[in-house]
């Protein structure tokens, strides 16, 4: 198995613009969580998850940030619009309900 | 409320001293404990599970239920251990829901 796989590796959009974050998680497992993390914050806990269905997401800040998982094999962050502040470090990561395995991360960058 | 707590933000040692990360929970059930590692500009890596008992790169981690920790330890710290290391906790009953720990950033120096 590749691992967990996240796309784009870098993101860099305008102030304003809609931002589109994948994850395909590891075949099999059953958890998907949306991790953010910056130097300020360090890691934070957007949403999580389970077969499919949205468990938690009361780390999304705002309304502005979106999760889907329309299926078992791929998951969605959207930001609409994005601000300068939403620049950061975002993870995904997918676990059978044990230890999390990462993605290697979107770092996007809002100017 | 589950809680993990590394108190050190930033700790330096040098090359062949022995490393302790210390890593507290709180959480009245029995949890599922864990280390990961974020090498420079990386994904973080599952380093340790508490209920494997392993060790892994010359890292240890024993669970103390007494004391609610579970310390980081290497005898001989390497340059390439320089990382930042977090620690985790899963309750019972939360689908696999990983609370972080704010992370140490671990530096060697030679």
């Amino acid at each position: 198995d590749a691992g967990v796989i996240q796309s784009p590796r870098h993101e860099v959009t305008e102030m304003g613009q809609e931002v589109t974050l994948r994850c395909k998680p590891i075949s099999g497992h059953n958890s998907l969580f949306w991790y953010r993390q910056t130097m300020m914050r360090g890691l934070e806990l957007l949403i999580y998850f389970n077969n499919n269905v949205p468990i938690d997401d009361s780390g999304m800040p705002e309304d502005r940030f979106s999760a889907k998982m329309p299926n078992a094999s791929f998951s969605t962050l959207k930001i609409q619009p994005s601000e300068p502040r939403d620049s950061a470090v975002y993870f995904c990561a997918s676990s059978q309900g044990g230890a999390a395995f990462f993605g290697q991360g979107t770092r996007l960058t809002v100017v | 409320a589950q809680r993990v707590t590394q108190p050190e933000k930033l700790l330096s040692v040098f090359k062949g001293a022995p490393v302790e990360l210390k890593c507290n929970y709180s959480y009245s059930g029995s949890p599922e404990l864990f280390w990961y590692v974020q090498y420079s500009r990386q994904r973080l890596q599952l380093l340790l599970r508490h209920i494997s008992r392993e060790s892994i790169k010359g890292f240890t981690a024993d669970l103390n239920k007494g004391e609610t920790s579970f310390h980081l330890k290497k005898p001989f710290a390497q340059e390439e251990d320089s990382a930042m290391y977090y620690c985790a906790l899963i309750r019972g009953s939360t689908l696999g829901r990983l609370y972080f720990g704010r992370g140490t950033q671990l530096t060697v120096w030679p």
